[in-house]
């Protein structure tokens, strides 16, 4: 399977609790993307990496989040102290330069914080 | 007002017509747009994308843009019980750091 994979698919915490995520992208693609999805609500830009830069934020991106693609292939998305509000699906998505902006998203991973 | 609105629906077709989605879009430096499909509880699948104005044809979808208007549609024809599913519009800046915009989905039920 040549898509966008994450790990792991759905995570259950503790609120306070830091978590991480992974996200491997589509192998020849150079641009990824975090996004956050709420029950109902369409997906909201988190970040975004052209190769290993890391060029656009969200304001949603508070100071407990942080974002990494040390590489330039495989990214890791933080959380820090855990919010309930944070429950959420947090989907990757990768595309490549010269494409006219198409995204392949992953399959997500859903996190639930008690 | 939302940078991306799309009726929530349900929006109910019976099986065979055609099933017509619409979004309209506020920011007219918007450059692509694009639909993806979203089944409960998976995550969003693109099925069409424009960057003209006009119709863009695949099989059995049909996306309509009109910049001037600020509107994009989705037209799906000989609908199946298997298109049902969460439609979400998404536009596309490239000045914005390429992120997606997307609209809260609407709804749709094909009937058997």
């Amino acid at each position: 399977d040549t898509g966008v994979s994450q790990d792991p698919r759905h995570k259950i915490t503790k609120r306070g609790q830091n978590v991480t995520f992974r996200c491997d992208p589509i192998s020849e693609h150079n641009r990824l993307y975090w996004y956050r999805q709420t029950l109902g609500q369409g997906p909201e830009f988190l970040t975004y990496f052209q190769n290993e830069a890391q060029l656009e934020k969200s304001r949603l991106l508070s100071d407990r989040f942080s974002a990494e693609r040390p590489k330039g292939s495989f990214s890791t998305l933080e959380i820090q102290r855990t919010e309930q509000g944070d429950s959420a699906m947090y989907l990757c998505a990768s595309s490549f330069d010269g494409s006219l902006g198409e995204q392949f998203f992953g399959p997500g991973t859903r996190l639930t914080v008690l | 007002q939302k940078e991306v609105e799309q009726n929530s629906g349900p929006l109910s077709v019976p099986e065979g017509a055609i099933a017509s989605l619409n979004c309209t879009y506020s920011d007219r430096v918007s450059q692509s747009f694009f639909w993806y499909r979203q089944y409960s509880g998976k995550s969003p699948e693109l099925i069409m994308s424009i960057y003209s104005n006009g119709d863009k044809e695949d099989g059995r979808f049909t996306a309509q843009l009109n910049k001037a208007s600020q509107y994009v549609s989705l037209l799906i024809r000989d609908s199946q019980p298997s298109d049902s599913a969460t439609y979400l519009c998404a536009a596309l800046r490239r000045n914005a750091g390429n992120m997606l915009t997307f609209g809260g989905g609407t709804r749709l039920m094909v009937k058997p």
